[in-house]
């Protein structure tokens, strides 16, 4: 199992530009997350997904915005990039039910700067 | 709004020695608490979960809960340079999404 990948590894762009983020998992997890991550400022959730399908969001939405057509598959997608959306950007996902099912698993992030 | 909190450090120690993490939460109805490790340039990876009151051990780790007092700690016991990270604390939400609140992270140094 690959776990959870994410593409690119490092992206710049421009102030303005899009871009999607891809996150992919093999675990046949129900449950998606999207985090970004601030130097010394923790992770904190853009949006998640409980299914395909089915999205929601998070604590820090403003400028993204997500899809899940399948089971696999929650990119996330920025549009008008910003100078604040420069962070880290880091996909998890967690089977969902039971205690068990309540662990993230994390993918290796996709660096992100916006000049 | 959910808190999750931790001293950021550096928390320094020796090699050898024992290493005590904590952290405390807001919200009462938390029922799921995790430790993850994270080294710098990677992403975080769970070390333990805990569910109930009291201690849990695995290897050199040992998370302990006190909901009462709302609070969670991680021990490292014979500290290791290779432990040298920053250590997350992550509280689930108690809705049925299974978020998480993390907090900010406690970085830890292993001198040898």
């Amino acid at each position: 199992n690959a776990g959870v990948t994410q593409t690119p590894k490092f992206r710049i762009l421009k102030i303005g530009q899009s871009m999607t983020l891809q996150c992919t998992q093999d675990m046949n997890h129900n449950y998606m997350y999207w985090y970004r991550q601030d130097p010394g400022m923790g992770l904190k959730l853009i949006y998640y997904s409980v299914g395909a399908g089915i999205t929601d969001k998070g604590e820090v939405p403003n400028g993204y915005n997500v899809s899940r057509s399948t089971t696999e598959d929650f990119p996330l997608r920025l549009e008008l990039a910003a100078p604040s959306q420069t962070s880290v950007y880091f996909c998890a996902s967690s089977y969902g039910s039971g205690r068990a099912g309540e662990t993230q698993y994390f993918g290796p992030g996709t660096r992100l700067l916006v000049l | 709004q959910k808190e999750v909190e931790q001293n950021s450090g550096p928390l320094s120690v020796p090699e050898g020695a024992i290493a005590s993490l904590n952290c405390t939460y807001s919200d009462r109805g938390s029922q799921s608490f995790f430790w993850y490790r994270q080294y710098s340039g990677k992403s975080p990876e769970l070390i333990m979960s805990i569910y109930s009151n009291g201690d849990k051990e695995d290897g050199r780790f040992t998370a302990q809960l006190n909901k009462a007092s709302q609070y969670v700690s991680l021990l490292i016991r014979d500290s290791q340079p290779s432990d040298s990270a920053t250590y997350l604390c992550a509280v689930n939400s108690g809705g049925s999404q299974g978020n998480l609140i993390f907090g900010k992270g406690t970085k830890l140094s292993v001198k040898p």
